[in-house]
């Protein structure tokens, strides 16, 4: 079952420019992250922000988590073409001791030189 | 060791063929995953194992057979596989849920035919 949704499904900037990707979900959540994925290679973990915190910086990436709202941000600043893959929001809403994340659709990023 | 190793990277079978892919992390994580994902599709879950044991079987049919021989090693055993089977599978680990992350493998390209 799909949890998240991401919002834009496809984002193109250019470099140096700030980007901007949204997440909701459905249900309470344990916690939130975010992944990123180069083209057909594996998933690489960015940042986990659990449902307790507000904001989270990591490097350039900030994320932001509004429980009230069942939404999450991530900002990447200062882009760079190296930034350019699919970006994933996962939930854990699972009990104690979940081992289940769920994974949104995705976002698109695309970041020009 | 920070990664999990996935093998082989691209495989191409028979409807009739009987398979094997294999995953590894020595990492001492507890709880080891399979993910399936599909062009432009987000990860969907198939299988956790939580100290060796199954835990979540995500209503995968009986042709994917997952075995966790020991903490380290994950397989998941292929037969009489379908063309829509036709994905990428990405084996992950984790150390426990709330605390980090899942650590994902680059994933095997599996085309059946």
């Amino acid at each position: 079952s799909q949890q998240g949704e991401e919002d834009p499904q496809a984002l193109s900037i250019q470099e140096g420019e700030n980007a901007t990707m949204n997440c909701s979900y459905k249900t309470s959540i344990n916690n939130l992250q975010w992944y990123r994925q180069n083209s057909g290679r594996g998933l690489v973990h960015l940042i986990l922000i659990r449902s307790n915190e507000r904001e989270k910086h990591s490097g350039r990436l900030r994320v932001t988590l509004d429980t009230s709202k069942k939404s999450s941000s991530l900002l990447i600043t200062a882009s760079r073409a190296a930034d350019t893959a699919s970006y994933f929001c996962a939930t854990d809403a699972g009990g104690a001791g979940s081992y289940q994340l769920t994974f949104g659709k995705g976002t698109k990023l695309s970041v020009i030189p | 060791d920070t990664e999990v190793t996935q093998t082989p990277k691209h495989l191409v079978m028979g409807m009739t063929n009987k398979k094997s892919l294999k995953c590894e992390q020595h990492m001492g994580h507890r709880a080891m995953y399979w993910y399936k994902q599909k062009a432009k599709k987000p990860p969907e879950l198939m299988f956790v194992y939580s100290y060796e044991k199954l835990s979540i079987n995500e209503s995968v049919p009986s042709r994917f057979s997952p075995e966790c021989p020991n903490s380290s090693l994950l397989n998941l055993h292929l037969h009489a596989l379908q063309p829509e089977d036709s994905a990428l599978y990405l084996c992950a680990s984790s150390q426990a849920p709330g605390v980090d992350g899942y650590t994902f493998g680059s994933g095997t390209r599996l085309t059946v035919v």
